[in-house]
């Protein structure tokens, strides 16, 4: 089982552009979860999903933030029209369950130029 | 709202001397606890979760419900313990982890 599959590994985008970042769960796990953590902080819950359901976004942001994941395919959260204060690391976990173990991936390191 | 408070942001001992990681929280309810450990250049794991009431690499941490704790223990450091670690808490059903900003475990030879 390779994991939970997080890529790109580091993301580097200019002010205004798009951001996608895609997290393939371990093999097995339907529930997936997005946590950002700025410079010196902890992790911070983001939004959790379902195959093709948004359980629980209470931690997006209102704006410019959405995430999906599909029948098919990985998990992807999209950032829109990016500022310097996105710059941090998301990280995505997954589990079978809604009261199991998460696994983290790797995460993915955005920074905005 | 819950929270979950390291804190040491960095703790340093030597190996050999006894650990402890300091892990408060706040919830009103009944959460479960965990305690996840990041070693360099590696992604985040779990170390352990107050239900399962094991000892892993060593460490044993209690949940202590009347000062709302659950503080991370190890009598001997090793310096293969050196890591992030970091303290979260759940609500027990589907949600997200809440995580403290964790605390820097150096061990000195």
């Amino acid at each position: 089982n390779a994991g939970v599959m997080q890529n790109p590994r580091h993301l580097v985008r200019r002010r205004g552009q798009e951001a996608r970042l895609r997290c393939s769960p371990m093999k097995g796990h339907s529930h997936v979860y997005w946590y950002r953590q700025l410079p010196e902080e902890g992790l911070k819950f983001m939004v959790y999903l379902q195959k093709e359901n948004i359980i629980d976004e209470s931690g997006m942001p209102k704006e410019r933030f959405s995430a999906e994941f599909p029948k098919e395919g990985p998990s992807i959260l999209r950032i829109q029209q990016v500022v310097r204060g996105d710059s941090a690391a998301y990280f995505c976990a997954s589990s079978p369950s809604d009261r199991d173990i998460q696994y983290f991936g790797a995460g993915t390191r955005l920074s905005v130029l | 709202a819950q929270r979950v408070t390291q804190p040491e942001k960095l703790l340093s001992v030597f190996k050999g001397a006894p650990v402890e990681l300091k892990c408060n929280y706040s919830y009103s309810g009944s959460p479960e606890l965990f305690w996840y450990v990041q070693y360099s250049r590696q992604r985040l794991q779990l170390l352990l979760r107050h239900i399962s009431r094991e000892s892993i690499k060593g460490f044993t941490a209690d949940l202590n419900k009347g000062e709302t704790s659950f503080h991370l223990k190890k009598p001997f450091a090793q310096e293969e313990d050196s890591a992030m670690y970091y303290c979260a808490l759940t609500g027990g059903g589907a949600d997200g982890l809440t995580f403290g900003k964790g605390t820097h475990l150096i061990i000195q030879p």
